[in-house]
């Protein structure tokens, strides 16, 4: 049981390139979101995902694309990077259903954008 | 607008020197409160669960207690390993968590 993995734990873009970062659990949970951690600010929610096939936006959603094809992946693209997307972000799952459950985090995907 | 406001941001102790850490919070209908510990180069790590004004939830050294503005996160008798920071999160529910900053704890040897 592996829990969350991100892929990948650190990537480096020029400004106006592409990525996706991966996410996967094994846990079948309904609930995956992405996150992004900066020094001084509370973690964000970029974007969210109650079930395959539904997303939907969170705090932070510009710049950012995700889908759910599947119960396990939550891929979240990049589709022209920005220095301002330079972060650390973090893939979280849940198996509550209502909304209160605790988290479950990954090791967190290191992005630097020059 | 809710908000969650943590302190000290920083804190340094002394090996079995106890100490609290603070989360204030504004959250309309309070379903939940969260507290996490996060390790350098980690993803956040879940401790506690408080669902009700008067809870209180213990792990080894920690012990988390909730009040209707408040949150404590009671450290005794510290080790180095624990050694983090410490993330709350209040949620209304819905999936709408907000994480204060955290508190960075040292526990010195």
């Amino acid at each position: 049981n592996a829990g969350v993995t991100q892929t990948p734990k650190f990537q480096v873009l020029k400004t106006g390139q592409s990525m996706t970062l991966q996410c996967a659990q094994d846990m079948n949970h309904e609930y995956m979101s992405w996150y992004r951690q900066d020094p001084g600010m509370g973690l964000r929610l970029i974007h969210y995902s109650v079930g395959a096939g539904i997303t939907d936006q969170g705090e932070v959603p510009n710049g950012y694309n995700v889908s759910r094809s599947t119960t396990e992946d939550f891929p979240l693209r990049l589709l022209s990077a920005a220095p301002s997307q330079t972060s650390v972000y973090f893939c979280a799952s849940t198996r509550d259903r209502v909304g209160t459950g605790e988290l479950f985090f990954g090791e967190g995907s290191r992005l630097t954008v020059l | 607008e809710d908000q969650v406001t943590q302190s000290p941001e920083a804190l340094r102790l002394q090996e079995g020197e106890s100490s609290s850490l603070n989360c204030s919070y504004t959250v309309s209908g309070l379903r939940g409160l969260f507290w996490y510990r996060q390790d350098p180069g980690k993803g956040p790590e879940f401790l506690f669960t408080l669902y009700s004004a008067g809870e209180e939830k213990e792990k080894e050294r920690l012990k988390a207690t909730l009040t209707k503005k408040e949150s404590f996160l009671h450290i005794t008798a510290p080790k180095p390993e624990d050694s983090a920071t410490y993330l709350c999160a209040p949620t209304s529910g819905t999936y709408k968590y907000i994480f204060g900053t955290g508190t960075r704890l040292k526990v010195l040897a």
